[in-house]
């Protein structure tokens, strides 16, 4: 079973670059999520989304936008790329919002120059 | 947002050591989970916790809910190579709407 898909694996932007790092779950969960990871501060959540059609903000949200027009994709795009968005970020799904058991996909290594 | 912290921020131990661990808040959680994160993969669920004063293994590995609800214990009994990573505490907040809180994580590193 694939779980959760984010590609790409590693990605260097210049300041100001736009992008949309992928995220993709084959297991029909309606809660999918988004976190960065950043040395000493844990996983912060950036956009989360309840089912398609239904996107909300998390504790990080700016500088990113994000939509879920279907129950499998939940892209995360950085509008134009700031050094402080060198981070590792990770897409996440669970069968529904509260449940805490999260599935992880591996995660998107971002270095902003 | 609500802060987890955790203890130690890291640990340098040798193999067939056991290992403690905890994490905090200010406020009470209804529920405490632990996740572990392997060297370039995403974190994995290991021990969920719904009962303050709980005691729940899964292998080497136990983990408890503080009678406080404000803090929660894992420890690694006979750690082995494979225990290498970087484990997170976390939980919903008792108190309104607030997503899943993650700790900042405790990093385990077994000594040859």
């Amino acid at each position: 079973n694939a779980g959760v898909t984010q590609t790409p694996k590693f990605q260097v932007l210049k300041t100001g670059q736009s992008m949309t790092l992928q995220c993709a779950q084959d297991m029909n969960h309606e809660y999918m999520s988004w976190y960065r990871q950043d040395p000493g501060m844990g996983l912060r959540l950036i956009h989360y989304s309840v089912g398609a059609g239904i996107t909300d903000q998390g504790e990080v949200p700016n500088g990113y936008n994000v939509s879920r027009s279907t129950t499998e994709d939940f892209p995360l795009r950085l509008l134009s790329a700031a050094p402080s968005q060198t981070s590792v970020y990770f897409c996440a799904s669970s069968y529904g919002e509260g449940n805490e058991k999260l599935f992880f996909g591996s995660g998107t290594q971002l270095s902003v120059l | 947002g609500q802060q987890l912290n955790q203890s130690p921020q890291s640990m340098f131990i040798q193999e067939g050591e056991d290992v403690s661990m905890n994490c905090t808040s200010s406020s009470i959680f209804n529920t405490w989970l632990w996740y572990k994160q392997d060297p370039g993969e995403g974190p994995v669920l290991l021990i969920a916790l719904y009962k303050a004063g709980e005691l729940t293994s899964n292998g080497r590995l136990t983990a408890q809910f503080g009678i406080t609800r404000k803090d929660s214990f894992l420890n690694i009994s006979a750690s082995i190579p494979s225990d290498v990573g970087i484990y997170f505490c976390a939980g919903p907040p008792y108190f309104g709407n607030e997503k899943l809180t993650f700790g900042t994580g405790t990093r385990l590193t077994i000594i040859p």
